[in-house]
């Protein structure tokens, strides 16, 4: 199986700073025959199931706000909150879908 | 609205069985696969299983040891997870989520997900 490590841990930011997550995965998730890096990520509020929120690395499913952004290709990515608001407290999971699908642990966004 | 629902958890023993349910609303569902995922309370997500639209093909994580079988109803718009030998490591929260992805195809990414329903594996 492909491995997910995320970094931090966790993290608190001020409203309106920016957020930075990173995912990293044992072996490269692009695919070369359609240039495409096959990695999600997900939130998930408390008590809540996890929502989509990119995928293909970059691409923002509909009707996430464009202060989601996701970066990276090969074994490096990253989930940028370019300025957080008081409901994007949540975990944030990177999943691969290059192979039998596997998750990051998830990183916890509180406010500073 | 597409939403899904889950169904079915409870508290059982070690080695018995288990049916779990989702149904499905709002979307065409025989167009799309559809994923079994669990989170234990307070951890990470794991994959459990994968079923394409028509039924032909089923996927499944190789950690389960072959204990789970996945299935889908199209003419009434649900999915199950037959859970068999359970034990107490097979305790979480188990989702239903819908395929990114339409037609005769998985792309393993989920756009739809359930609440859940939780299943507790205990003498």
């Amino acid at each position: 199986d492909i491995v997910m490590t995320q970094s931090p841990d966790s993290l608190a930011v001020s409203l309106g700073e920016r957020a930075t997550i990173n995912c990293k995965s044992s072996q490269s998730v692009l695919y070369s025959s359609n240039n495409k890096n096959y990695l999600a990520w997900y939130q998930q509020r408390p008590g809540q199931p996890p929502k989509l929120l990119i995928y293909w690395a970059s691409t923002r499913e509909s009707g996430v706000p464009d202060r989601f952004s996701g970066s990276g290709s090969g074994t490096d990515f990253t989930l940028t909150i370019s300025s957080l608001q008081a409901e994007d407290v949540a975990v944030y999971f990177c999943q691969q879908y290059y192979r039998t699908p596997t998750f990051g642990p998830g990183t916890k966004v509180n406010i500073k | 609205q597409v939403q899904l629902a889950e169904s079915g958890g409870g508290v059982v023993q070690p080695g018995t069985s288990l049916r779990l349910s989702c149904a499905a609303s709002g979307f065409i569902f025989s167009n799309y696969a559809m994923h079994w995922v669990r989170q234990v309370p307070g951890k990470g997500l794991q994959w459990v299983a994968v079923i394409l639209n028509d039924g032909s093909a089923k996927y499944y994580s190789d950690s389960l040891g072959g204990r789970f079988t996945i299935s889908r109803d199209n003419f009434n718009n649900a999915l199950h997870l037959q859970m068999t030998s359970l034990t107490p490591e097979d305790t979480a929260v188990y989702y239903c989520a819908k395929d990114v992805a339409v037609g005769f195809s998985r792309m393993d990414c989920m756009d739809v997900w359930g609440k859940g329903t939780t299943v507790t594996v205990s003498s």
